[in-house]
């Protein structure tokens, strides 16, 4: 059975301040793919990202970079230099191949303070 | 484009009463999802369909049931609402090919059931 874990259930930081938000993404299957999404305040879901199983680079975009490490099954999402509108809760979203299908974690709220 | 679009946005119901949630896409996607998010529970699947025509069961269907009669339209019954059924509701939709299968999410529609 595949079970995703995103620990840390709030952060708060002071604008500026880079945070990292961690997922851990247990399962016996090699390939997978993997979503990041933000929700903020008003609600919608926004797409930030998709990466596969097959690839540990780093990706970078702007202020955001994501840091795939296969051997511990965590994908984690940097923000540097955050900033207020940042604040929102950020979902990590893996998905079994073939299946189309995404198993969501819990969520992690991030608040970035002025 | 629209994207994926939701009707209503807000609804209150009584026990007991049923209703009817709209999903409509117009990026021609063929897999259509319905999710409820609750509290610190991220969001969990009800149901999805992979085709005009068929639909099958998620990871927390009893109490709905849906519809895809039109490749575009994915329909969310509640044929008897319960209290435990007060949520954010999302439809969403997405390609089934690897690569081009990230999922879209509507804007949403906030349920209560008193």
């Amino acid at each position: 059975a595949q079970k995703v874990t995103q620990a840390q259930t709030e952060i708060s930081v002071v604008e500026k301040e880079d945070v990292t938000l961690d997922c851990v993404y247990e399962t016996r299957d090699t390939t997978y793919y993997l979503f990041w999404y933000k929700q903020p305040p008003s609600g919608e879901l926004v797409f930030l990202i998709r990466r596969n199983s097959f690839d540990e680079q780093n990706e970078i975009s702007g202020r955001y970079s994501w840091n795939f490490q296969k051997s511990t099954s965590s994908f984690n999402f940097t923000i540097t230099a955050s900033q207020v509108v940042d604040s929102a809760v950020y979902f990590c979203a893996p998905s079994p191949s073939g299946t189309y299908k995404y198993i969501f974690g819990t969520g992690t709220r991030l608040k970035v303070l002025a | 484009n629209a994207g994926v679009t939701q009707t209503p946005k807000f609804r209150v119901l009584k026990t007991g009463q049923s209703m009817t949630l709209l999903c409509a896409q117009d990026m021609n996607h063929e897999y259509m999802y319905w999710y409820r998010q609750d509290p610190g529970m991220g969001l969990r699947l009800i149901h999805y369909s992979v085709g005009e025509g068929t639909t099958a069961k998620g990871e927390v269907p009893d109490g709905y049931n849906v519809s895809r009669l039109k490749k575009q339209n994915f329909l969310l019954g509640l044929e008897s609402a319960a209290p435990s059924q007060t949520s954010v509701y999302f439809c969403a939709s997405s390609l089934p090919e690897v690569g081009s299968d990230t999922q879209y999410f509507g804007p949403g529609t906030r349920l209560t059931v008193l």
